[in-house]
């Protein structure tokens, strides 16, 4: 069975302690591994799209990267705003198959 | 630029009732796309539609209809309300089936 698995489910930093957020899949025929940010209350926000195993994406305090079969979140020196619940999602078959989240909580 | 807009936001539904739930975007998306979202069960596609009277069905679409008449709307259609429905439903849009997806803000249904 297709399976987006994501680690840890939850995750609390001190603000400026980095790390790293894990998405593991073993959907065949992928065609795109995306990142979003849901905050509480909200849809998800787009982040990053990555398309092959090596590929890498920046943007602020964040950095993710792609493997054959998962992709890591790096979140650098985080701040209180950057806690939320990352979601990732492969894209085969013409669909999107979401992973359950990591909820992030990086306290002052 | 308004992206994708959901209503309601918030709706109690009692058992065996139906509703609509409306999903309208402004970037002339042809894919469109129906997620339910339950604690701790990640997001799971009920259907999705490849452009205007186009439809089909995702991971879970037993207890729901969709129509695609445009291609703005993207409506979602509950009969026979049951309690296993109460969650939060997102919809959202892509360019294409390999691009990032655009959600809208969510409506939280229950069904008591």
């Amino acid at each position: 069975e297709d399976q987006v698995t994501q680690s840890p489910e939850a995750l609390r930093l001190q603000e400026g302690e980095s790390s790293s957020l894990n998405c593991s899949y073993t959907v065949s025929g992928l065609r795109g591994l995306f990142w979003y940010r849901q905050d509480p209350g909200k849809g998800p926000e787009f982040l990053f799209t990555l398309y092959s195993a090596g590929e890498e994406k920046e943007k602020e305090r964040l950095k993710a990267t792609l493997t054959k079969k998962e992709s890591f979140l790096h979140i650098t020196a985080p701040k209180p705003e950057d806690s939320a619940t990352y979601l990732c999602a492969v894209q085969a078959y013409g669909q999107f198959y979401f992973g359950t989240g990591t909820s992030l909580t990086v306290i002052p | 630029n308004a992206g994708v807009t959901q209503t309601p936001k918030f709706r109690i539904l009692k058992i065996g009732q139906s509703m609509t739930l409306q999903c309208t975007q402004d970037m002339n998306h042809n894919y469109m796309y129906w997620y339910r979202q339950d604690p701790g069960m990640g997001l799971k596609l009920i259907y999705y539609s490849v452009g205007a009277g186009i439809t089909d069905k995702g991971e879970v679409p037993n207890g729901y209809n969709v129509s695609r008449s445009t291609t703005e709307d993207f409506p979602l259609r509950l009969e026979l309300a049951a309690p296993s429905q109460t969650s939060v439903y997102f919809c959202a849009s892509s360019y294409s089936p390999f691009t990032e997806a655009f959600f809208g803000q969510g409506t939280r249904l229950t069904v008591v």
